[in-house]
């Protein structure tokens, strides 16, 4: 079946602008990430939703930062007043949402924003 | 708090040799512990998963995994390399315990072999 996609896949816009970036999961998958890589570095976690309610937003950096995802499925990250060290890879993964720790998460191709 | 741990940013092996990327993990409890492989502007694709059980766990592609709890590391070995294995490849933990659901990534090895 069709695996997580992320769009758009790359994104330029300048500082202070506002973006969003969505993220369709797998199907049937409740659980929902955001993960922001940067040049050099491993993922880091922003957000965990558990069907449409934010489970875990301990990972946001401020509070220009917010994602939603209303109906359980989509899900938009939003970055408001962007700055350039915003710039990075934004990944979403999906997993099951059995509620088991041990669920193995599924990767997006990511969406890569540049700020100018 | 979690942490990962890959000690070497760069990898290199000869087609055919056995490979191992490196991987120690620290966590407040047990973990379960995952490797993930990325290719070039794409996402990160799982490789496998230790849960319990087998301290040895087989995944995609001829690839293994060997969970040391005493050493705390879970290194990532295949027995013989391809070309097609280079890739940058992530370790990540997760405690069991809890209700954090995130992984925890550590900063990446870049895998090259070389035909």
């Amino acid at each position: 079946g069709a695996g997580v996609s992320q769009t758009p896949s790359n994104k330029v816009t300048e500082k202070g602008k506002y973006v969003e970036l969505r993220c369709d999961p797998i199907s049937g998958h409740t659980a929902l990430y955001w993960y922001r890589q940067s040049l050099g570095q491993g993922p880091e976690f922003l957000i965990y939703f558990q069907g449409t309610g934010a489970a875990d937003d301990s990972g946001l950096p401020n509070d220009r930062f917010f994602a939603v995802r209303p109906e359980g499925s989509v899900s938009t990250l939003k970055i408001q007043r962007t700055e350039r060290g915003d710039s990075a890879v934004y990944l979403c993964a999906s997993s099951l949402g059995a509620g088991v720790p041990q669920e193995t998460q599924y990767f997006g191709p990511g969406t890569r924003l540049l700020v100018l | 708090a979690q942490s990962v741990a890959q000690p070497e940013d760069q990898v290199n092996v000869a087609e055919g040799n056995p490979l191992t990327v490196k991987c120690t993990y620290s966590v407040s409890g047990n973990p379960y512990l995952f490797w993930y492989v990325q290719y070039p502007n794409r996402g990160l694709q799982f490789l496998l998963k230790y849960i319990t059980g087998d301290n040895l766990v087989k995944g995609s592609y001829g690839f293994e995994a060997e969970f040391n709890k005493s050493q705390t590391s879970f290194h990532l070995k295949k027995p013989s390399a391809l070309v097609s294995d280079s890739a940058l490849y992530f370790c990540a933990v997760r405690v069991q315990s809890g209700s954090a659901r995130q992984l925890t990534f550590g900063s990446g090895t870049q895998l090259t072999v070389l035909p």
